[in-house]
Formats: structure tokens, sequence, C-alpha cells
């Protein structure tokens, strides 16, 4: 079964810390990787999109990364504000014509 | 730029009534996702069309979900009759083509009591 896990769960730093959430999958023959952010009673928003044959993409201070081999992607969020608390979610594609298969999220907290 | 608009955003409705759930992908978008949030489950794809036919709907739970697209600006999610566990938010996406980014829209809260 394809899955995608996404530890940990919640995460809370000060602000100005650059971190890193991390997105693991059980199929290294993935097709493309997206990571959302989710706003509390609000939709998701497409941060990033990694196809297959990249290895990582940046949007100002976010830049995601994608392992195949490892089964990994990571986002890295730079100088970290109080308006980056979200919760980022993971979804990976397995196929070009199979939906995405989400992970549950980690719930990220930034301290001012 | 319009989004994916989900009508209504907030449903609260007794157990056994029908409930209709709304959406209009984003002009030009051929594919259409429905899904499913829960704190248990997270989400969860129900159905998705493309270029309005059903392409996949072994998400469904039961026969009392039922989900049309009479057309490329329209689609419904129907679930009858409707029970306590069926309490979620539904969401709609949609995009442009296989492998181009999901657009969300916000929403529906459901809650059948």
């Amino acid at each position: 079964k394809q899955e995608v896990t996404q530890i940990p769960a919640a995460l809370s730093v000060p602000e100005g810390e650059n971190l890193v959430l991390n997105c693991s999958f059980t199929d290294s023959a993935i097709y493309n990787l997206q990571w959302f952010r989710q706003d509390p009673g609000k939709g998701l928003t497409s941060l990033l999109l990694i196809q297959s044959s990249q290895r990582e993409q940046t949007s100002g201070r976010l830049n995601a990364s994608l392992d195949k081999s490892s089964g990994r992607s990571t986002l890295y969020i730079a100088a970290s504000q109080p308006g980056d608390s979200a919760t980022y979610l993971c979804a990976a594609r397995f196929s070009g014509n199979t939906p995405l298969v989400f992970g549950k999220g980690t719930r990220l907290s930034v301290i001012a | 730029d319009a989004g994916v608009i989900q009508s209504p955003r907030h449903e609260v409705t007794e157990m056994g009534q029908e409930v209709t759930l709304r959406c209009k992908p984003i002009s030009g978008h051929n594919s259409l996702f429905w899904y499913r949030q829960t704190m248990m489950r997270g989400l969860e794809l129900l159905i998705y069309f493309n270029n309005n036919v059903p392409i996949d709907d072994s998400g469904m739970p039961e026969d009392r979900f039922s989900a049309k697209m009479p057309n490329a600006s329209f689609s419904t999610l129907k679930i009858q009759p409707s029970e306590p566990r069926d309490s979620a938010v539904y969401f709609c996406a949609s995009t442009p083509g296989v492998g181009q980014p999901q657009h969300f829209g916000d929403g529906t809260r459901l809650s059948i009591l």
C-alpha cells in the first residue's frame, strides 16, 4: 500500500529559527510530490511541487527537497516567523494518472 | 482570479437528512477531486473526475455517498441519508492537468447531529 508519513505530528519553535519538516513515502517510483500549507478553518494552499526528475524546489524562505532512493522529502523553512504557524502537509503522486496520497501533516507553531 | 468555490461553508443538519455539497472548480481546470478531512483519518480522497467523467470512486465510503459533475464548472457531492459519522470537513480541489498542482477550496464543515 502506498503511504505518506509525516513526523512529528506537531512542532514548536522560537521565532527566527531555521527548521525542517519531514515527509516519507513508501514507493520510490514517485511521480511528483507536493507540499501544502493549511491554516485553521481553511483549505490547502500549494507551496511547492517537485517533479520526480528534480531534487529540490525553492520559493522565498521555503526549500523542498526530494530523495527518491531513501523515500524522503524535506521542507526547509528559513528564519521562521509567527505567520508561518500552520499545518504543513505533503502529498505524493505515485504515477501520472493516480491521485495524491496525503500525509497527516505537521502542525507548526512559531513562538514570538 | 477566482479560486475553487465551495458552498455552503458550514452545514448543520439532523441525521437522516439529505446533504448536498457544491463545488465550482477553477475555469479551465479539467480534473476535480472531492476529499474528506477528519482528525482521525486525515485527508482522504473520495472521488475524482477527469473532463467531467468519474475516474476513481473507490474512496466513496458507502452507497449513501454520490457525486456528479454535469459540466466543467460544477460538481456536487450528496449524502443520503446522512449519519453522525459523516461529520467532517469536505474539500473540493481542481487541477489543470496531470502532474500539475492541485488548488483547494476552503471546504464545507459538515456536522450531522
